[in-house]
């Protein structure tokens, strides 16, 4: 069975400041991974996602993750965060082969970021 | 723009009394997706349906059920809500055509007095 850990519940950062959000996760077989973004009382947004290929990912509001197979981590970075990145953050990996794409997600991050 | 669309956003129903979820599509996917959000947890997959199939998790509740009438709508019934039910419930969808990536709607928050 596959699980996903994200090392850290909580993480206070001050607006510039560069963040990484911690996954990793354990699968015996390739997997699919994604990052999602939920605002207070708002859906999952998606953030990126690794599918195959470059092992580094890249969103279109600064966040980049890199995907490594040998350490199954997959964390999340931004180099300067702003006050609108606050939200909490899901790491979620799909195993590659299900026929309908079952995601199963770590318990989340809450990135605050402080002026 | 194409979509998910969950109604109501926020739901208030009293303790045993049914209450029906709805959500609605405008991406024509396949696969329709119902979670369970309860406060500072991951999302929990309660079921989906590929097409007009129905797959239940193992641990979701008999009181939980899902109704697909066409591609575009799916509705969650909670047949005797609990307390415990009370939750952010997020519908979902996806196509195998794009990775089965997955597209979420805005949620429905429930309350249960």
């Amino acid at each position: 069975a596959q699980s996903v850990t994200q090392l850290d519940s909580q993480v206070p950062v001050f607006e510039e400041a560069p963040v990484e959000l911690r996954c990793n996760y354990s699968s015996s077989v390739s997997v699919y991974l994604f990052w999602y973004v939920q605002y207070p009382n708002q859906g999952l947004q998606l953030l990126l996602k690794y599918l195959s290929g470059s092992t580094l990912v890249e969103s279109i509001n600064g966040f980049e993750a890199e995907f490594n197979k040998s350490q199954t981590s997959f964390h999340l970075r931004k180099p300067s965060v702003h006050i609108s990145d606050t939200a909490e953050y899901f790491c979620a990996v799909r195993t590659g082969g299900t026929s309908y794409g079952k995601l199963t997600f770590g318990q989340g991050t809450i990135l605050t970021v402080h002026p | 723009d194409a979509m998910v669309i969950q109604n109501p956003r926020y739901q208030v129903t009293q303790f045993g009394k049914p209450v029906t979820l709805s959500c609605s599509q405008t991406l024509n996917h396949n696969v329709m997706y119902w979670y369970q959000q309860k406060s500072s947890q991951a999302p929990k997959l309660l079921f989906h349906y590929y097409d007009k199939d129905f797959n239940n998790e193992a641990d979701t509740p008999d009181n939980f059920q899902s109704r697909r009438p066409n591609t575009s709508f799916c509705f969650l019934d909670i047949r005797s809500p609990g307390l415990g039910d009370a939750a952010m419930y997020l519908c979902a969808t996806s196509n195998p055509g794009t990775a089965y990536e997955q597209y979420f709607g805005p949620g429905t928050r429930l309350t249960v007095t």
